[in-house]
């Protein structure tokens, strides 16, 4: 157990919905990541939050947003969603910079 | 072209053999280095963590980095049928502000049979 907690782990809707997915953070990181893995892009990098700011950006969508609370846990939004945007999405942390990501159990998107 | 190649497989390997993972890579300020193993349904679990050129070792597993031809491994001794999965090579620069934003590769798919 990373100690990465994601809820929830399947989510099914539909296009142009929006969904929210939760990240809990191993206890003591102030970092969090979230990242999309599919099966022709493989596991893309979207945002990085240090200690409730926004660090990092990847290749994410103007539909997708992100943030971390006060608690250090995280929500990625997706919104307008498509078809396409079936993935699974995961949420890793780190202690600091010189120390590796811990991913946790991903959140499974399908939408219909 | 990707800035990481990794061979997806499938690879398939008897119980007992020894494993050889590659990756390689074209930015060369990569400086950390990352093997993941992710089982079905499950997120990346870390494996080895490496930072510049050498070797590591760890109970079975053995990381070795190549900046010069900027090429990584990974050696499983011993496989064992737990060893099946899908193993993920990641990297990060140093200038890229933090080791977070790794870039992965595609991951190859392992099976170990019994």
């Amino acid at each position: 157990d990373s100690g990465v907690t994601q809820t929830p782990k399947h989510l099914i809707t539909a296009t142009g919905q929006r969904v929210t997915l939760r990240c809990s953070p191993r206890s003591g990181d102030l970092s969090v990541y979230w990242y999309q893995q599919s099966l022709d892009q493989g596991l893309q990098f979207l945002i990085q939050y240090y200690n409730g700011e926004e660090r990092a950006k990847g290749n994410i969508l103007e539909r997708f947003s992100a943030q971390q609370f006060p608690d250090l846990h995280s929500e990625l939004n997706l919104s307008s969603l498509e078809l396409g945007d079936s993935a699974l999405y995961f949420c890793a942390s780190t202690e600091g910079r010189e120390s590796p990501l811990h991913f946790g159990n991903g959140t499974r998107l399908t939408v219909t | 072209q990707k800035e990481v190649e990794q061979d997806p497989g499938p690879l398939s390997v008897p119980e007992g053999a020894i494993v050889s993972l590659n990756c390689t890579y074209s930015n060369s300020a990569f400086q950390y280095f990352m093997w993941y193993r992710q089982y079905s349904r499950k997120g990346p679990e870390l494996l080895m963590y490496t930072y510049s050129s050498g070797n590591k070792e760890d109970g079975r597993f053995t990381a070795q980095v190549d900046k010069s031809s900027k090429y990584i491994s990974l050696f499983i001794r011993d496989s064992q049928p737990s060893d099946s999965a899908t193993y993920l090579c990641a990297m990060s620069a140093r200038s890229s502000g933090n080791t977070g934003k790794l870039i992965f590769g595609q991951g190859t798919t392992l099976q170990v049979k019994p």
